[in-house]
């Protein structure tokens, strides 16, 4: 079945460590896109990629960083920077309706 | 202010009722609009696209009205399982992105 896989599902971070999240689809979708949620709050766009090789900044890039090697992957890199990364993280694909992985819950230890 | 607001509830029905919920927005460019389902902890699904002229998917309708920059959502003879956040979210700009209100939780009750 085609979808997108996030893993791992629950993540912890020492402080001052860079963490990886993982952000794979096999729906050939060109779009990808990743979203911080934290309680009470919509979701907001950390970065995302129209094509391979390219990615542009959401509104809250800084702290973050990413890669778009291939079409199917788009992992996301949680740095030291980051001041308060705990929060669930969430990919999607596509354009107008996007397809959601199913999330990464980061917490700081 | 926000470009898509919405109340934040919670809305508390009994089962059977009809519950609406609204959305505001900012942008006049905005493109498209969708309301997405969000189980607790759980990821945003699509429910439906909103149209102007209106749509329906069986108990749920959805309406634009771009000249009031408004958007709804209509849920009929509410079951249990209707209970969840309803995120109503907006497409802007070439990149498709879309920018997300911060949902309405709605309760259905015995």
């Amino acid at each position: 079945d085609g979808g997108i896989t996030q893993s791992p599902k629950y993540l912890f971070r020492k402080e001052g460590q860079n963490v990886t999240l993982s952000c794979e689809q096999n729906l050939n979708h060109d779009a990808m896109y990743w979203y911080r949620q934290d309680p009470g709050q919509g979701l907001r766009l950390i970065y995302y990629s129209q094509i391979v090789n390219d990615f542009q900044k959401g509104d809250i890039a800084e702290g973050y960083s990413v890669s778009r090697e291939k079409k199917e992957s788009f992992p996301l890199t949680v740095t030291s920077a980051q001041k308060n990364p705990t929060a669930f993280y969430l990919c999607a694909s596509g354009s107008g309706g996007y397809t959601f992985g199913s999330g990464t819950r980061l917490t700081v230890v | 202010r926000k470009e898509v607001e919405q109340d934040p509830g919670p809305f508390n029905v009994p089962e059977g009722a009809t519950v609406a919920f609204n959305c505001t927005y900012s942008n006049s460019a905005s493109q498209s609009f969708f309301w997405y389902r969000q189980d607790c902890r759980k990821e945003p699904k699509l429910l439906m696209s909103v149209y102007s002229s209106g749509n329906e998917d069986g108990r749920f309708t959805a309406q634009l009205n771009r000249a009031s920059q408004y958007i709804s959502l209509l849920i009929r003879d509410s079951k249990l399982s209707d209970s969840a956040t309803y995120l109503c979210v907006g497409l802007t700009g070439t990149a498709s992105k879309l920018t997300f209100g911060t949902g309405t939780r709605l309760q259905v009750t015995l």
